[in-house]
């Protein structure tokens, strides 16, 4: 099936650090969502993106819907030890069965 | 509180057993989603439903059975033929109608399934 490449699989960062991560899709997509998940619990939403060019944030999140439709990039600042965790994006095209295109997921280790 | 409650949290399979794994919401969504989590593969889609009664093959679906007789139930059946289910099963529900709200899948807490 398809799947989002998204980067970097995985980071290692100190407190207080600003992480970037992003995703890129061979189709266009209408909408994007960012969900973060914690160890051994279900993804969460973050973010969603439904325009072109739209950025949108979530008090130390900010995230991209890019202009070309096929890409989105999720920023942290100042990061916490609380952030750990896999950041997954996902995709929605134009069908109406509400299916999603999950990325592969970013997994964040911050060193306190 | 509205969600979904996915049981049990841990379950064990044993050789050539079938098990089932629950998935249940009170947000009166219509459609419900099965995904399988491995390790740096991101979610897969094993099943899908949008309407009672009717349910679709995902990217994943050999080895795998559903029923959705009810709204708000749709549990996922690992056979036999599963060789491989050892991961963390997510079930995840939206509306369809709605504007942009149809665009957003809500999760369960998962089912970790290990092969004994």
């Amino acid at each position: 099936g398809q799947q989002l490449n998204q980067s970097p699989q995985s980071m290692f960062i100190q407190e207080g650090e600003d992480v970037s991560m992003n995703c890129t899709s061979s189709s266009i997509f209408n909408t994007w969502l960012w969900y973060k998940q914690d160890p051994g619990e279900g993804p969460v939403l973050l973010i969603a993106l439904y325009k072109a060019g739209e950025l949108t944030s979530n008090g130390r999140l900010t995230a991209q819907f890019g202009i070309t439709r096929k890409d989105s990039f999720l920023n942290i600042s100042a990061s916490i030890p609380s952030d750990v965790g896999i950041y997954f994006c996902a995709g929605r095209g134009s069908s109406n069965t509400g299916k999603l295109i999950f990325g592969q997921g970013t997994t964040l280790q911050v060193k306190p | 509180d509205g969600g979904i409650t996915q049981s049990p949290k841990y379950l064990f399979r044993k050789e050539g057993q079938n098990v089932t794994l629950s998935c249940e919401q009170n947000l009166n969504h219509d459609a419900m989603y099965w995904y399988r989590q491995d390790p740096g593969q991101g979610l897969r889609l094993i099943y899908y439903s949008q309407i009672v009664n009717d349910f679709q093959k995902g990217d994943i679906a050999e080895g795998y059975s559903v029923s959705r007789e009810k709204k708000e139930s749709f549990p996922l059946t690992v056979t036999s033929a599963q060789k491989n289910p050892t991961a963390f099963y997510l079930c995840a529900s939206s509306v369809l109608a709605g504007g942009r709200a149809k665009n957003i899948q809500y999760f369960g807490a998962g089912t970790r399934l290990s092969v004994l």
